[in-house]
């Protein structure tokens, strides 16, 4: 089984900072990745696929990179709205998917 | 519009048996995997397994494997999470979500399961 590995677990993160957010797959995953974001009380959202395609209506603040086994994803002048925790999902074992265990991002 | 309703929250006994449902619309169906998660209060997403409603192919997650049943209703568009015993550990949020070939755009409401004497 691929285990995900996202740090920090939160970061906190003022107006107009780059939040740099982590994850690690146990093996490689190629560019079979996905970042969500879940708010409060909501299902996830989708945010990135592919480790760095936006997925439809996502501001272009949200960005993702990487491949293989690690990946990142970064949010430019991060605004109230992004507070949130994120997370990891590879599909590189379609359909079967596995997340990483988030990282809770803080507005300052 | 694709759509995943699920079913009311519910409160359970430990022992009981229950089963969920996720009802979905405004596509085929049969042609794409669903996928269910749980989210324990407070905590992270945890893939359970995935339903193939066309031939009802399932895959369970390793965790999940022979605790939980997923199923799937062709003729009422329905996919369903079930368990025979219930435990306090299975109170969670568990949501159901289309799964596309990269990624998971489309999710439902989730249900909340809480399980308490």
């Amino acid at each position: 089984e691929i285990v995900m590995t996202q740090s920090p677990a939160t970061l906190s993160v003022s107006p107009g900072d780059r939040a740099t957010l982590s994850c690690r797959a146990s093996q490689s995953i190629n560019s079979d990745l996905a970042w969500y974001q879940q708010k409060p009380g909501q299902a996830p959202r989708l945010l990135i696929y592919g480790a760095s395609t936006r997925a439809t209506g996502i501001p272009a603040r949200f960005s993702g990179s990487g491949s293989a086994t690690e990946f990142t994803l970064t949010i430019t002048s991060p605004q109230s709205e992004d507070l949130a925790v994120y997370y990891c999902q590879q599909y590189k074992n379609w359909p079967l998917l596995t997340f990483g265990g988030g990282t809770k991002v803080e507005i300052k | 519009e694709v759509q995943l309703i699920q079913s009311a929250g519910e409160v359970k006994m430990p022992g009981e048996s229950l089963k969920i449902s996720c009802t979905t619309s405004g596509y085929s169906f049969i042609s794409y995997w669903i996928v269910w998660v749980r989210q324990m209060p407070g905590k992270g997403l945890e893939s359970m397994g995935v339903i193939y409603p066309g031939d009802s192919d399932t895959r369970y997650s390793p965790s999940f494997q022979g605790q939980v049943t997923l199923s799937a209703d062709k003729s009422l568009n329905t996919a369903y999470l079930q368990w025979t015993s219930l435990k306090a550990s299975d109170s969670a949020i568990y949501y159901c979500a289309r799964v596309e070939v990269a990624g998971v755009a489309h999710w439902g409401q989730g249900t909340l399961v809480t399980v308490s004497s």
